[in-house]
């Protein structure tokens, strides 16, 4: 069964601080990984996408990173600002079947004074 | 070039009614996907379409639920006879085509079945 996990399921952090967020995936056959933003009460927004030969993408303070032999993903958020605070979601694509994305339940990020 | 819209944002109905949802993709966009998002939980695809066709409707209940995206006009989500675990966020997305493409994500839409 295609899963995809995510940890911490929340998170806090001071504003300016860096923080990383993790992403374990189980999906076959793999196609791309990606990470979206969702603010509340709004669609989900991408910040990046990764084929599987791309093992790192950055998106301004978003850098995102692939290990696609232990199926693991990580989003790093530099210099936090309370902006930053939302719903971080990994997504996984297989290939075939019209581009099916497979979601985590997300890390809740709150970034305060 | 305006986003995916969806609409109404918010739709009340009670049980046993219809609930009927829009999604107009972005411009020149032809494939439109439903997802679903219960409380607590991440999103669930539902079904993807091109024009006048269904292409993958695997993650769509079999029963009460239908979707279409026709030739001229918005892609229509169709909820018959709704119960309460109908309630969530609905959301729509769209992209150029298959592949590594982007999908971009409308505002959704909030069923509440009372």
């Amino acid at each position: 069964k295609n899963q995809v996990e995510q940890s911490p399921q929340s998170l806090i952090i001071l504003e300016g601080k860096n923080c990383t967020l993790q992403c374990n995936y189980t999906v076959s056959p793999f196609s791309n990984l990606r990470w979206y933003k969702q603010d509340t009460g709004r669609g989900p927004v991408s910040l990046t996408i990764m084929t599987f030969s791309e093992n790192t993408k950055s998106n301004g303070r978003y850098t995102a990173t692939l290990d696609a032999d232990t199926k693991q993903s990580s989003l790093h958020i530099t210099a936090s600002q309370l902006s930053d605070s939302a719903s971080y979601i990994c997504v996984v694509s297989t290939t075939g079947g019209g581009n099916k994305l497979t979601f985590g339940t997300g890390t809740q990020l709150k970034v305060e004074l | 070039n305006a986003g995916v819209m969806q609409n109404p944002r918010h739709l009340v109905r009670r049980r046993g009614q219809e609930a009927r949802l829009r999604c107009s993709p972005m411009k020149g966009h032809s494939h439109v996907y439903w997802y679903r998002q219960l409380p607590e939980e991440g999103l669930k695809f539902m079904v993807y379409l091109q024009k006048e066709n269904i292409i993958d409707e695997s993650g769509m209940p079999k029963e009460r639920f239908s979707a279409e995206f026709p030739k001229e006009g918005p892609s229509i989500l169709r909820i018959q006879q709704v119960v309460r675990g109908d309630s969530a966020a609905y959301f729509c997305a769209s992209s150029p085509g298959q592949g590594v493409h982007e999908q971009y994500f409308g505002p959704g839409t909030r069923l509440t079945v009372t």
